[in-house]
């Protein structure tokens, strides 16, 4: 079983609807949870940052964590075409190394 | 302030040759993390360096490696090239190692690698 899954997409969603990206994990030891938005041709762009259990919102992102489950999500409301792009979970247990699903890709249509 | 800046943006070497990628971070950043992005496996992690250091290594051949320098600008190499290197390679600097363990990594926009 892989540390993180992440469903791959790609995702097609219309513009205004909301949007719910998923990851699961198995160690239950990561305590710290991320999500990064990844254009074509760029590097990874810091989204969101979590510690614990719960809801964290940021604008139209809402993080959510649930560590009993070991289930965290993002949200999007409202979306917008420039939302298109791979969205990556990231985890870690802390001073350790950070792990990375391998990412969903969201398409929103016009 | 200035991001992660990564150096050259687009390579492309042969089988058998060396290369050599560069990485300067967000100034004030002394963390600088190697990760190997490629559409199978995603983003995987190469090795951390924290004051010159490495702190620690993923599972990549010894044909990986890394350096900082004092300044915090760190390069990577890898020798002996093969066509499975072929990636987009992205170095991430954070505030870890300087009591603030937890810190989020900030991304360049990676050097992409084509080996034929």
């Amino acid at each position: 079983q892989k540390e993180v899954e992440q469903d791959p997409g790609p995702l097609s969603v219309p513009e205004g609807a909301i949007v719910s990206l998923n990851c699961t994990y198995s160690n239950s030891a990561f305590q710290y949870f991320m999500w990064y938005r990844q254009y074509s041709r760029k590097g990874p762009e810091l989204l969101m940052y979590t510690y614990s259990s719960g809801n964290k919102e940021d604008g139209r992102f809402t993080a959510q964590v649930d560590k009993s489950s070991k289930y965290i999500s993002l949200f999007i409301r409202d979306s917008q075409p420039s939302d298109s792009a791979t969205y990556l979970c990231a985890m870690s247990a802390g001073g350790d190394k950070i792990i990375f699903g391998k990412g969903t890709r969201l398409h929103i249509l016009p | 302030k200035a991001g992660v800046t990564q150096t050259p943006r687009y390579l492309i070497k042969t089988r058998g040759q060396q290369v050599t990628l560069s990485c300067s971070p967000i100034s004030g950043h002394r963390s600088v993390s190697w990760y190997q992005q490629t559409p199978g496996q995603g983003l995987q992690f190469l090795f951390e360096y924290f004051s010159e250091t490495q702190r620690n290594k993923g599972n990549f051949p010894g044909r990986f490696s890394g350096r900082q320098f004092s300044n915090s600008r760190s390069e990577m190499n890898v020798s002996t090239l093969e066509l499975g290197d072929s990636a987009l390679y992205l170095c991430a600097s954070s505030l870890a190692g300087d009591g603030r363990e937890n810190s989020p990594l900030h991304f360049g926009n990676g050097t992409r690698l084509t080996v034929t």
